[in-house]
This record gives C-alpha cells, structure tokens and sequence, in this order.
C-alpha cells in the first residue's frame, strides 16, 4: 500500500464506551495529525506528533488522547464517547520539509448514541 | 485568533469561471494551500502557492496571494461538473507543524 489507511471506516458506538481509531501510514512521514470535520466547522485539530515518541494538543483535545510508539502509527483513543464526538475524524501525515504537504487518510465516520 | 475564513458555498454554471476567496492569519507562513475534498473522501492537495510568489497557474488553477491583505483566492477557468467538491484553503503557523484550514467551500457546478 502506498498512503495513509484508517480503521474502522465507519462506527456506532454507545455513549461511555472507549474506542480507538486505528491510523497507519507508509511513507515514513515524521509528522501524523487527527482532525475532526464537523458541518460548518471545517477541519479543527484535535492532536499531532511532530516525531515518533512526541505529541502535542491542537485546538480540541478534550476527550481524546493519542500516542506515537513508531513512526507508521498514530491511534487516537476516546477513552469515554459522548454525543458531540460524533464526527468525521481524519488522519493526516506530512514529511515536515519542503512544501510540507499533508496526505489524508479516507476518513472514520463516528457516531455516538 | 487563528481563524482562516472562507464562504461557504459557491454555485457557478458549467463552463463559467469560480474563484474561491479565504483570508488566512500569519503573515509569516511559508507556504499557503489549497485542498479538495470530493464526497465521502479525505482531502487532497489541489495546488500551494509559496509566499513570495503573487500568483500561480497550474493549467485550469490560478491562485493569487495578496500578503498585506492575506488573502488567497483560488481561481478555476471553464468549471466542470467534476469540480463540484469542498475546496479548503490551509496555513502552517510559522514555526510550527499545525495546520490551520479553513471551513471549506463547497462548489456546486450546475450543469
């Protein structure tokens, strides 16, 4: 495979269990985003990695923890879900020089009853 | 604050011209860009301009940059109904890896 996979593509889930959205990519990107899309909202960033063994919050965070064990992966984790994290969630990498593209994964589709 | 605006939503004709509008935040970024998410699928980069640059074309896509103003447009000649998707303009805040985007634009292209 060449690119960015996530799973699952899309989920149910009861409000107050824990999920993990699985995200893996194959370019050796140092660099891996979540974002969540909302209707009106855009793309708003919940937390990056700027390298394997790091992470930092974007702009949502609350309610959602990441971790960075190699450089392919990139698993976000809702530890309790409520309603609101219903959303289209998004994994991104970009190799951090040059132009600094940002290659998107197809999307997790989440809804929280 | 760290808001890129855009309209959003644009209806044009086929064969007509679009030009989609955003005005971004940091003076400083290096580079600015411009996404197209078609439905049910990630976004992909359509086109990026550097920000030395004022203008770019790239066959049916020109992007102009306006620094003192920050604003960016991105230009589609003779539209297609293929073109019908939600364009994203996006900023790296200089001296970090965050991205900022825009709401996103949805083009609607009436045939």
């Amino acid at each position: 495979i060449a690119g960015i996979t996530q799973a699952p593509t899309s989920q149910i889930l009861a409000a107050g269990r824990r999920m993990t959205l699985r995200c893996t990519q194959d370019m050796r990107h140092n660099a891996m985003y979540w974002y969540r899309q909302d209707l009106g909202l855009g793309l708003r960033l919940i937390h990056y990695s700027n390298t394997a063994g790091t992470t930092g919050k974007g702009e949502v965070p609350d309610g959602y923890s990441v971790s960075r064990a190699n450089t392919d992966d990139f698993p976000l984790t809702l530890a309790s879900a409520v309603p609101s994290q219903t959303s289209v969630y998004f994994c991104a990498s970009s190799d951090s020089r040059g132009v600094d593209t940002q290659y998107f994964g197809p999307g997790t589709r989440l809804t929280v009853l | 604050g760290e808001d890129v605006e855009q309209s959003l939503f644009l209806s044009v004709r086929e064969g007509d011209s679009s030009v989609i509008n955003c005005t971004y935040t940091d003076s400083s970024s290096t580079y600015l860009y411009w996404y197209k998410q078609e439905p049910g699928a990630g976004l992909q980069l359509l086109t990026y301009i550097f920000s030395n640059m004022d203008m770019k074309q790239d066959q049916r896509l020109t992007v102009l940059l306006n620094k003192k103003d920050k604003h960016l447009s991105l230009r589609i000649a003779d539209t297609q109904t293929g073109d019908s998707a939600i364009y994203f303009c996006a900023e790296i805040l200089s001296g970090t890896y965050k991205y900022i985007f825009g709401t996103g634009t949805r083009l609607k292209v009436l045939a």
